[in-house]
């Protein structure tokens, strides 16, 4: 079993609308996670950290992490055009290791 | 304001041949990484360099070498290139662990043949 599991995707959504993007992890002792965006053909910029339980805000993005289910999820709310883009879900275990989902390829339609 | 800068950008290797991809950060981390990145697959770590001086192993190191010539650069080394070493390489740096951002280079496009 990966240790931080995706769903590839791709996920359409239309413009405007929320988007919501899923993540879980395996390591029941994992304690911070992070969400990155990656253009096709540039590398991963980090969009936001969690390390707590519950929501974390910023802008149109959430973040949710619930540990006691082991997933962690991002809201995109009013999706525009420019948010289509592959997202990387990562979770740091230790040691500086920072392992990544598969990512999960999103487009918005106008 | 650099950042992470890796070399060469892209690179076609011939099977057997070896190259070193360079890796220089300029924001004085302590941390460094190298990834591959294959479609689908999300990033793998390769090789870590915790400190200065230091290097372990991540998830796919089999076929790769690094060093970490000094806290700026850490260098990745195919010896003898084998065409499932076709990939996107990302280097990689961060302060020491406490949670800080990993800041990626642009990107190293590695085709073997």
């Amino acid at each position: 079993q990966k240790e931080v599991e995706q769903n590839s995707g791709p996920l359409s959504v239309p413009e405007g609308a929320i988007a919501s993007l899923n993540c879980t992890y395996s390591d029941r002792g994992s304690q911070s996670f992070f969400w990155y965006r990656q253009y096709s053909g540039k590398s991963p910029e980090l969009i936001m950290s969690i390390y707590s339980n519950g929501d974390k805000e910023d802008g149109r993005f959430t973040a949710q992490l619930n540990k006691a289910s082991q997933y962690v999820s991002l809201l995109i709310r009013d999706s525009q055009p420019s948010d289509s883009a592959t997202y990387l879900c990562a979770d740091h275990l230790g040691a500086q290791k920072l392992v990544f989902g598969q990512g999960t390829r999103l487009t918005i339609n106008p | 304001n650099a950042g992470v800068t890796q070399t060469p950008k892209f690179q076609v290797l011939k099977t057997g041949q070896s190259m070193t991809l360079q890796c220089a950060q300029d924001m004085n981390h302590n941390s460094m990484y190298w990834y591959r990145q294959d479609p689908g697959m999300g990033l793998r770590l390769i090789y870590y360099s915790a400190s200065e001086g230091t290097t372990d192993k991540g998830e796919v190191p089999n076929g790769y070498n690094v060093s970490r010539l000094n806290k700026r650069e850490f260098s990745l080394r195919l010896e003898s290139a084998a065409p499932s070493q076709t990939s996107v390489y990302f280097c990689a740096s961060s302060e020491l662990w406490s949670g800080n951002t990993i800041y990626f280079g642009e990107g190293s496009w590695l085709t073997v043949v």
